[in-house]
């Protein structure tokens, strides 16, 4: 099958300071991306998404950056703040299909 | 504030039962996706409908799972017989498919197979 992996499964940050998750993807006929954010016993949420045509897509605080290159993709949070704690996931679509990455999970300290 | 629901929130069953997993994407949504989230697996598709219509179930285990949507306010996903194997949290969402692809989620179902 394909992959989708996250390079860090942990990640802390100060209260305020930028953040960055990485996402690794595999398959080169992934045409659209997107970035989900889950708390604790709750289901995924949508923060983000991106189509291969593009290399950049900026939202409230946080951007996607996409690297078709090397089949790399970042979220970055600006600011962060102690409601952006939780487990990050990426997602590649490549067809019909989609993949979800393992998460990445994010502790802000205040 | 429109939201998927999903039913029942919780489900603890006997090795061999019938479970039955319901849900209600958001009135409008045209594509309903199922999905299955474990510790060691992450998060799998299992199925996924457009317009009612099955448009992919490759990562369903077809001899015991099965996904419906007998109307456009409800899919059914049902596992017979059930397997401690089985245990996990399933997902329901709902998305606009060809308009946009972004997908709302529901609040999961968790379900333990003793």
């Amino acid at each position: 099958g394909e992959s989708v992996g996250l390079h860090l499964p942990t990640l802390s940050v100060q209260e305020g300071d930028n953040s960055i998750i990485n996402c690794a993807y595999s398959n080169s006929a992934s045409d659209y991306f997107i970035w989900y954010k889950q708390e604790s016993g709750k289901g995924p949420q949508f923060i983000i998404d991106i189509r291969s045509n593009m290399d950049k897509r900026q939202g409230q605080r946080v951007t996607v950056l996409l690297n078709k290159t090397v089949k790399h993709l970042s979220l970055q949070i600006a600011a962060t703040q102690p409601g952006d704690s939780a487990v990050y996931f990426c997602a590649e679509k490549a067809g019909n299909q989609f993949y979800f990455g393992t998460g990445t999970s994010l502790t802000v300290i205040p | 504030d429109a939201r998927v629901t999903q039913t029942p929130r919780h489900k603890v069953t006997e090795m061999g039962q019938e479970v039955t997993m319901r849900c209600q994407p958001i009135l409008g949504h045209n594509t309903v996706f199922w999905y299955r989230q474990t510790m060691m697996q992450g998060l799998e598709l299992l199925a996924y409908f457009r317009n009612r219509a099955p448009l992919d179930d490759s990562g369903m285990p077809k001899d015991r799972f099965s996904a419906e949507m007998p109307d456009a306010t409800l899919a059914t996903l049902k596992i017979q017989p059930s397997e401690p194997r089985d245990s996990a949290v399933y997902f329901c969402a709902s998305g606009l498919g060809l308009v946009r692809e972004t997908q709302y989620f529901g609040p999961g179902t968790r379900l333990l197979v003793l």
